[in-house]
């Protein structure tokens, strides 16, 4: 989607090995999240930020960490990659909906597959 | 690789009909809704919103429903088309909270037969 980019589109890695997805951001939101999508589980929150250097826990945080030193970027790391953490990550940014009715916007995601 | 389709509920409809999709909503604190769609290979792309001071609302050929009192919310695509199928999620938060945090269900997939 136009004003975010998630990057690697797709990874391969290894069992035990740390792993940094990255999700850039051109629209200045105050927002950003991650999350996972598995069959059967619908989009699970992993963490997300509420400002630079805010950051919080999601519904599945554990084996994950987070960090945002500026605006517009969102890095997520899996600092020891195992085979329950294959999936597809989902970046997403909004800003407060006290301000308007828009929901989020999501970018085109990341496939990671760790063997 | 596996898509996110497999294990969801499913519905068929013929190109034409009309489409009802239907989501059970968790948290009774909940006060605003969002259906998404979700086109293989895609992130999730908003389609309509509903806060809870109402009990319906409609854009171009969808309408959304509310019913507070059992939870659900509903999602109808009037002369579904072909480009209409896909995975739908239903997504609650609190309206103005501080994070503005979604829960989303676990999503139907939508199948329409020319």
């Amino acid at each position: 989607d136009a004003g975010i980019t998630q990057s690697p589109r797709h990874k391969v890695t290894e069992t035990g090995t740390p792993v940094t997805l990255r999700c850039h951001q051109t629209e200045n939101h105050r927002y950003m999240y991650w999350y996972r999508q598995d069959p059967g589980h619908g989009l699970r929150l992993i963490h997300y930020s509420y400002g630079v250097k805010d950051t919080d826990k999601g519904e599945v945080s554990d084996g994950y960490s987070v960090s945002r030193s500026k605006t517009e970027d969102f890095l997520l790391t899996l600092e020891s990659a195992t085979s329950s953490q294959t999936s597809v990550y989902f970046c997403a940014i909004s800003e407060p909906m006290r301000d308007r009715d828009v929901g989020y916007t999501f970018g085109s995601g990341t496939r990671l597959t760790v063997v | 690789g596996e898509s996110v389709g497999l294990h969801l509920p499913t519905l068929s409809v013929q190109e034409g009909d009309n489409s009802i999709i239907n989501c059970a909503y968790s948290n009774s604190a909940s006060d605003y809704f969002i259906w998404y769609k979700q086109e293989s290979g895609k992130g999730p792309q908003f389609i309509i919103d509903i806060r809870s001071n109402m009990d319906k609302r409609q854009g171009q050929r969808v309408t959304v429903l509310l019913n507070k009192t059992v939870k659900h919310l509903s999602l109808q695509i009037a002369a579904t088309q072909p480009g209409d199928s896909a995975v739908y999620f239903c997504a609650e938060t609190y309206y103005g909270g501080a994070t503005n945090k979604l829960i989303f269900g676990t999503g139907t997939l939508l199948a329409v037969q020319p």
